[in-house]
């Protein structure tokens, strides 16, 4: 079983839309959360790390239900510059694996005019 | 402030042969990561480095190998080429074990 699970999609929305990606996580030692977004053949970067009681960046909404080992990310209102890859990223802080990132597959965005 | 660098950016490879990719960290920082994409996935972990030593390592065989320098700067060295090895590779550098991690932009190498 992978350590993050994720729909690989893709989700295509028209400009406006509100889209919702999901992943889950295997390892309940994982402590911190993120997602990244990665734009066609470029190197991921942060968009966000992801809380316990939720966080908001703008037009960007991240949830964590650890009893369920789920996290969320909410964007709204979507932007054409939104089209991307989005991965769900965790992060064990302690044991053998400390400070090494899991990925899931990726979530690919195409936001349409 | 330089970022996290990689050299080459792209390169091409025959089936058997050796590879070696570098990684400068982000000024201040002094773990080096490496992490393998192949089309359609997520990043993979390949190992870490610390203090010259490779402190973790994922499931990638013993063709991969890499090394750590005094100035942080890092190499990945993958032996035997396969061309299942096509990916980009991407270096990631932190200050110890930070939840601030930059990727580099990768090193795109194709095995032919």
């Amino acid at each position: 079983r992978k350590e993050v699970e994720q729909d690989p999609g893709p989700f295509n929305v028209p400009e406006g839309a509100t889209v919702a990606f999901n992943c889950t996580y295997s390892n309940s030692a994982s402590q911190s959360f993120f997602w990244y977004r990665q734009d066609c053949r470029k190197e991921p970067k942060l968009l966000m790390s992801v809380y316990s009681s939720g966080n908001e960046d703008g037009r960007f909404t991240a949830q964590l239900n650890r009893a369920s080992q789920y996290i969320s990310l909410l964007i709204r209102d979507s932007k054409l510059s939104d089209s991307a890859t989005y991965l769900c990223v965790v992060k064990l802080d302690r044991g053998s694996t400390l400070g090494r990132l899991y990925f899931g597959r990726g979530t690919q965005l195409t936001v349409w005019p | 402030d330089a970022g996290v660098t990689q050299s080459p950016t792209h390169l091409i490879k025959t089936r058997g042969q050796q590879v070696t990719l570098r990684c400068s960290p982000k000024s201040g920082h002094d773990t080096v990561s490496w992490y393998q994409q192949a089309l359609g996935q997520g990043p993979q972990f390949i190992f870490q480095y610390y203090e010259e030593e490779e402190r973790q390592r994922g499931n990638f065989p013993d063709r991969f190998s890499g090394h750590q320098f005094p100035n942080y700067s890092s190499e990945l060295n993958v032996n035997a080429l396969l061309l299942g090895d096509s990916a980009l590779y991407l270096c990631a550098s932190s200050s110890g074990y930070g939840n601030t991690i930059y990727f580099g932009e990768g090193s795109w190498l194709t095995v032919v």
